[in-house]
């Protein structure tokens, strides 16, 4: 099975902030990837898909990168709404997904 | 609107088995899969398995082969998740979620989860 390494595990960012989050397969996925928000007692929400592309009603302040091995999720500037756990999910084999990776406030 | 709607909450005794079921409203689930994705308490995501209901062919993460069935009512529009031989490690919250037919897709839309705790 594909193997998901997200890091860091938790960061402490302000409201503004850039923030950056990476995740790292074990084998080549090709742009297999895809990146979700999920809030305490909410289900995951997908926000990027094919590494890069954005879903649909997903503010343009999220955005994805990387192909092959390295991916990142950016947040342009860090809203109090998107204080929250993120996940990084390949779809080139059986699905499988990192270990997450929560933002709390400074 | 289409929402995945599941099924409530369920206590069970180790050893046991467990249905749950996850109702696609809004939309026919047919040109769909539908999986399923568990998270226990404080931890991680984790992808159980998940079926086609067109073709009604399932495949299953290695972890729990042998001990899940998936199926799907597409007359009701409805996927189901069944697991036996629960382990009190199986207490989490399970997802569904839907995704392209081929697996090739990510999860676009999650229902609200069913939360399973497995106690004596």
């Amino acid at each position: 099975a594909v193997q998901l390494t997200q890091s860091p595990s938790s960061l402490s960012a302000s409201v503004g902030d850039r923030v950056t989050i990476t995740c790292r397969a074990s084998q080549d996925i090709s742009s297999a990837l895809a990146w979700y928000q999920q809030k305490p007692g909410r289900a995951p929400k997908l926000l990027i898909y094919d590494a890069f592309r954005l879903e649909s009603g997903v503010p343009s302040k999220f955005s994805g990168s990387g192909s092959g091995t390295d991916f990142t999720l950016t947040i342009s500037s860090l809203q109090p709404d998107d204080f929250a756990t993120y996940y990084c999910q390949q779809y080139d084999s059986d699905p499988t997904f990192g270990g997450g990776t929560k933002v709390d406030s400074k | 609107q289409v929402q995945l709607v599941h099924s409530g909450a369920e206590v069970k005794k180790p050893g046991s088995s467990v249905k749950v079921s996850c109702k696609a409203s809004g939309d026919t689930f047919s040109t769909y899969s539908i999986s399923w994705v568990r998270q226990a308490p404080g931890q991680g995501l984790e992808w159980v398995g998940g079926i086609i209901p067109i073709f009604g062919t399932a495949k299953y993460a290695q972890n729990f082969q042998g001990r899940v069935t998936m199926t799907a009512d597409e007359s009701t529009s409805t996927a189901y998740l069944e697991m036996s031989s629960l382990r009190f490690e199986d207490t989490a919250v399970y997802y569904c979620a839907r995704g392209a037919p081929n697996w090739d897709d990510a999860f676009d839309l999650w229902g609200q989860g069913t939360m399973i705790s497995v106690s004596s």
